[in-house]
């Protein structure tokens, strides 16, 4: 039984580019989340996605946007990098349709390092 | 708006010896709470939940957590800690009552072990 997956597991990109980060959920799981976690930082909600749309999000800018495609995998892109996004980007996934008590299994991150 | 703080930066205990923990959080009703464990390099593993129920959780590896609402605290501990569980170890909180939920995390505690 695969786990969450993420793909790149590393990316180095130049302020101002664009970039797209790749998740596949759990096997059974119908909601993915994103976090990014700084260096010596707790992770930081970004967003979450169920049925294809966005239904939370924390405290990012607009840069920061998603999709989840009906297979539930999911993409993060970011426009306009800065500096400051340079990050280990966590993808998480559990299953609402299972009832709102199911923990969020985490994948190893996409570090994104911005020169 | 809820919130986790990990009193503790970085503990150093000798290998078998008991483990503690802190972990206070915020959150206006009963929350889901959680300890996850990060090795370097790698995504976050869950290690034990709570929902409802039991104050006491078991989880894996040999922790386990108390749940205490008067002093809104989750404290991870272990008997005996082995020295693979050197790590950094987070608290999170999930926001109760809805169909999915956020975590916040607090900013982590690292764990070295002394042979």
């Amino acid at each position: 039984d695969a786990g969450v997956t993420q793909s790149p597991t590393h990316l180095i990109k130049t302020r101002g580019q664009q970039v797209t980060l790749r998740c596949s959920p759990k096997s059974g799981h119908d909601t993915v989340s994103w976090y990014q976690q700084a260096l010596g930082q707790g992770p930081q909600f970004i967003f979450q996605y169920y049925e294809e749309e966005e239904r939370q999000r924390g405290n990012f800018p607009d840069r920061f946007s998603g999709h989840q495609y009906p297979n539930y995998s999911s993409e993060l892109n970011v426009n306009a990098l800065l500096l400051g996004d340079s990050a280990l980007y966590l993808c998480a996934s559990s299953s609402v349709d299972r009832g709102g008590n199911q923990p969020q299994h985490f994948g190893d991150g996409t570090r994104l390092s911005i020169l | 708006a809820q919130s986790v703080t990990q009193p503790d930066i970085h503990i150093t205990v000798s290998e078998g010896a008991s483990l503690e923990l802190r972990c206070n959080y915020s959150y206006g009703a009963t929350p889901y709470l959680f300890w996850y464990v990060q090795s370097p390099g790698q995504g976050l593993q869950l290690l034990l939940k709570y929902f409802s129920g039991d104050t006491l959780v078991q989880g894996i590896k040999g922790f386990e957590a108390e749940f205490k609402r008067s002093q809104s605290s989750f404290n991870l501990r272990k008997p005996s800690v082995h020295w693979s569980d050197a790590a950094e170890y987070f608290c999170a909180v999930g926001n109760s009552g809805a169909g999915s939920y956020q975590l916040t995390f607090g900013k982590g505690t690292k764990l070295s072990v002394i042979p």
